[in-house]
């Protein structure tokens, strides 16, 4: 039972490139979410989703979209990266909305 | 919108003392309050969690405490240890999807 993992770890990208990060879980969740933290900001919600084949926005979409065509997957997609998009990614999910459990997070550099 | 604040921003004790970090926030409709510990370079655990209807909760050492009227929690941790070093994270929950969070506590204590 792996919990919540996170793919990639690390990546750094040019300003325009898109990437796509992976969030996988195996615990039958059915609700899951993208979060970005900045430096003495704490956490902000991406998007979210509360179960396969629905998304929804958070509190900072632009600029992400993001698709969950199988449940145990979230993807979290970047079109046109850049340098503000500089963060640490983390993925979550939950049984309910009742409670989270967090992923390692992905480390993404945008120069 | 849903502010959420925490107090010190920091805070180095002595192995073997009892300490409280603070967490406030603006509205008080809220559906729970968690907690969770970071550690460096790796996601968030979750450590207690107060639905609205509860005024506190406890987990071995720790305790959290609720006052939804205003607008307050607390995390007290009982004879600190150095394994307790870590960020301190708290978190609020409305009726909605949306999670708040903190800037977090970053504690050490000190051998």
């Amino acid at each position: 039972n792996a919990g919540v993992t996170q793919t990639p770890k690390f990546r750094v990208l040019k300003t325009g490139q898109s990437m796509t990060l992976l969030c996988a879980q195996d615990m039958n969740h059915e609700y899951m979410y993208w979060y970005r933290q900045d430096p003495g900001m704490g956490l902000r919600l991406i998007h979210y989703s509360v179960g396969e084949g629905t998304t929804a926005k958070g509190e900072v979409p632009d600029g992400y979209n993001v698709s969950r065509l199988k449940k145990q997957n979230f993807l979290l997609g970047l079109e046109s990266a850049a340098p503000s998009q500089t963060s640490v990614y983390f993925c979550a999910s939950g049984i309910s909305s009742y409670e989270q459990y967090f992923g390692p997070g992905t480390r993404l550099t945008v120069t | 919108k849903q502010e959420v604040t925490q107090i010190p921003a920091a805070l180095s004790v002595p192995e073997g003392e009892n300490l409280v970090l603070n967490c406030s926030f603006t509205d008080s409709a809220i559906y729970n309050l968690q907690w969770f510990r970071q550690d460096p370079g790796k996601g968030l655990t979750s450590l207690l969690l107060i639905q609205s209807s509860q005024r506190e909760q406890t987990s071995g050492r720790l305790n959290a405490s609720l006052d939804k009227s205003s607008g307050r929690s607390t995390l007290y941790i009982a004879a600190s240890q150095p394994g307790d070093s870590a960020t301190y994270l708290c978190a609020v929950r409305d009726y909605g999807q949306n999670f708040v969070f903190g800037p977090g506590t970053r504690l050490s204590v000190l051998p």
